[in-house]
């Protein structure tokens, strides 16, 4: 078990760029969340998976950034057109359907210049 | 308001001591609440889970939770330096969805 994985650890962009972030899950986790955290903040809730359906999305995700969760196993978020604003630590984490603690990755910073 | 309100100190003391740390919060459905520690450009890691309220132990750490005052603690007994860290209260309704506090920054000193 080597826990959550996040690539990549850092990401510098330009505005308007498009990125996108993988994240693994733990192996046995059927549920995967996505969570993004400021400076001086705790992390704000984004989206949430169980196996491959996005359950529910966070007003905070706007219509730039897209989630998938194909076959249920690996997570890629997308933000398209990025702005300044978005410069955050975007962090990853999952958890089983059985126990509802949840596991965090060491996150992607993005600085977008 | 926030929903979950959390001093963020930052908070200094002399190994050995008790670092008492604390947040409230204004949603009565809480019923899942954490404690998370966060070192610098890393994820936060999970170090007390509780379920309703109630007291609970695990080594030098002791989680207490009061839903009639709408108030949650952490207690960390015979502080080193490696506790040095940011402390998340972490709470959620259900299961998936957690609210945060801002963190509180203790530094443990030698």
């Amino acid at each position: 078990d080597t826990g959550v994985s996040q690539d990549p650890r850092h990401k510098i962009t330009k505005r308007g760029q498009n990125v996108t972030f993988r994240c693994d899950p733990i192996s046995e986790h059927n549920r995967l969340y996505w969570y993004r955290q400021t400076l001086g903040q705790g992390p704000e809730f984004l989206t949430y998976f169980q196996n491959e359906a996005q359950l529910e999305k966070s007003r905070l995700l706007s219509d730039r950034f897209s989630a998938e969760r194909p076959k249920g196993s690996f997570s890629t978020l997308e933000i398209q057109r990025t702005e300044q604003g978005d410069s955050a630590m975007y962090l990853c984490a999952s958890s089983s359907a059985t126990n509802e603690k949840l596991f965090f990755g060491s996150g992607t910073q993005l600085s977008v210049l | 308001q926030k929903e979950v309100e959390q001093d963020p100190g930052p908070l200094s003391v002399p190994e050995g001591a008790i670092v008492s740390l604390n947040c409230t919060y204004s949603n009565s459905a809480f019923q899942y609440f954490m404690w998370y520690r966060q070192y610098s450009r890393k994820g936060p890691e999970l170090l007390m889970y509780t379920y309703s309220s109630g007291n609970k132990e695990d080594g030098r750490f002791t989680a207490q939770v009061d839903k009639s005052s709408k108030y949650i603690s952490l207690f960390i007994r015979d502080s080193q330096p490696s506790d040095s860290a940011t402390y998340l209260c972490a709470m959620s309704v259900d299961d998936y969805k957690l609210s945060f506090g801002a963190g509180t920054t203790v530094t443990v000193r030698a």
